[in-house]
């Protein structure tokens, strides 16, 4: 157990539809990154908070969103569903947020677009 | 751009033979490389790092080796056995950098 906490474990929905996922960072850790993994695909990192504010950027949508609370917590939304949006989405959090910082993954959300 | 390449893709071996992984990276500032194991239905959990001030480090059956010239790190696995089944990801991020970027992936099967 990493210690990072991902809410809900499946998440089934139509076309159009929008989403939130939630994601614990563990205790002590400031960032939070979130990645999606699509079907025997890699990890595409698409954004990373630090503390609140947003740091760095990847191949995010424009139909996705984040942002990270006051406690740390995290939610990842995504508007606008398409089927191609059914993946695997971790969340994984570091102490500091830099390059040379272990990164420690939750257990992801499975989302279904149907 | 920033990438990593990871090879094999795939990789099955007999239980108790050693496996061995190896990704290349093209930014030279890169000084961090961690790897990560995937189950089956899991999240990537980090097995061993290096850092780029070492050549080479060792966890019990796994070891990571870096050489910073050629800009390619490998990870070993001695003794394997079916539970070391899984994906396996490199990684690579450098210190005042945000983004760390990841290799596709090599899946290994541990044949009992």
């Amino acid at each position: 157990d990493s210690g990072v906490t991902q809410t809900p474990k499946h998440l089934i929905t139509a076309t159009g539809q929008r989403v939130t996922l939630r994601c614990s960072p563990r205790s002590g850790d400031l960032s939070v990154y979130w990645y999606q993994q699509s079907l025997d695909q890699g990890l595409q990192f698409l954004i990373q908070y630090y503390n609140g504010e947003e740091r760095a950027k990847g191949n995010i949508l424009e139909r996705f969103s984040a942002q990270q609370f006051p406690d740390l917590h995290s939610e990842l939304n995504l508007s606008s569903l398409e089927l191609g949006d059914s993946a695997l989405y971790f969340c994984a959090s570091s102490v500091a947020g830099t390059g040379g910082d272990e990164q420690y993954f939750g257990p992801g959300t499975r989302l279904t677009v149907t | 751009g920033e990438n990593v390449e990871q090879h094999p893709s795939t990789l099955s071996v007999q239980e108790g033979d050693s496996a061995v992984i190896k990704c290349t990276y093209s930014d030279s500032a890169s000084n961090y490389f961690p790897w990560y194991k995937q189950e089956l239905g899991k999240g990537p959990q980090l097995i061993i790092d290096i850092r780029s001030n070492v050549g080479e480090k060792k966890d019990q059956r796994i070891a990571v080796t870096l050489n910073k010239t050629a800009k390619h790190f490998s990870l070993h696995i001695t003794e394997t056995q079916p539970e070391d089944s899984a994906v396996y990801f490199c990684a690579a991020s450098k210190d005042g950098g945000f983004k760390t970027i990841f290799g596709a992936g090599t899946r290994l099967f541990v044949k009992a």
